[in-house]
């Protein structure tokens, strides 16, 4: 079965730091970009974060860009968001999801890891 | 605000047929795919939608994609109390740096 799980959430004090991961199986992990999506309490969708199977390319949101660091280690099936410098806005539910072979969509989604950045 | 606009709501009762608007700009719509995403309550977003008109396999044609210039429309025909959901769409965008981006989504009630 085709499966992405996170991990790695929590309660966190702004200006703290915390490391997300997502397990990948059921597919060749390697073959395939992924991508970190969050999703704050009551709103929308925001893309987060995107990188390659080879991590040759990374791009981040701009509300992201400087405090996250996408990466993922092929050889353990795993991808990670190290996240520093929270702020509260960074509060959200953080879901990995598979770009789809041939096009751009994401067509696999972990069941999310909560975050919650608060004093 | 997003960089895709959506209707926050949309509504219609069962059997009916409802359609949900995406506009964007020509650096992501007017340039790019169209994708949308299903989210039931308390689940993760589900690929409804991709290359602005094609289905997963297991997506019903009920649902159905279309895309002019800087806008795109998600279809929903026969409407079903289970198609309850947010509605979001995305596209790349040629004029970020980041990844792609989503509409604000829209919440669709089943009367």
């Amino acid at each position: 079965e085709v499966q992405l799980v996170e991990s790695g959430g929590g309660l966190v004090q702004p200006g703290g730091s915390l490391r997300l991961s997502c397990a990948a199986s059921g597919f060749t992990f390697s073959t395939y970009s992924m991508n970190w999506v969050r999703q704050a309490p009551g709103k929308g969708l925001e893309w987060v974060s995107y990188i390659t199977s080879g991590s040759s390319t990374i791009s981040y949101a701009d509300s992201v860009k400087g405090r996250f660091t996408i990466s993922r280690d092929n050889a353990k099936n795993s991808l990670y968001l190290q996240m520093n410098s929270l702020r509260d806005e960074d509060t959200a539910v953080y879901y990995c999801a598979r770009t789809a072979a041939g096009h751009y969509g994401m067509d696999v989604w972990g069941q999310g890891t909560t975050v919650t950045v608060s004093s | 605000q997003s960089v895709l606009t959506q209707p926050p709501s949309a509504s219609g009762t069962p059997g009916q047929r409802v359609t949900i608007s995406c506009s964007g700009s020509s650096s992501n719509i007017g340039s790019n795919y169209v994708y949308w995403y299903q989210q039931l309550p308390g689940t993760a977003p589900k690929l409804l939608i991709y290359r602005n008109n094609q289905r997963p396999s297991g997506v019903p044609d009920r649902f159905s994609g279309s895309k002019s210039g800087t806008s795109a429309s998600l279809a929903i025909s026969g409407l079903r109390s289970e198609d309850e959901a947010d509605y979001y769409c995305a596209a790349w965008d040629d004029s970020l740096s980041g990844p792609g981006v989503f509409g604000g989504g829209t919440k669709l009630t089943v009367l």
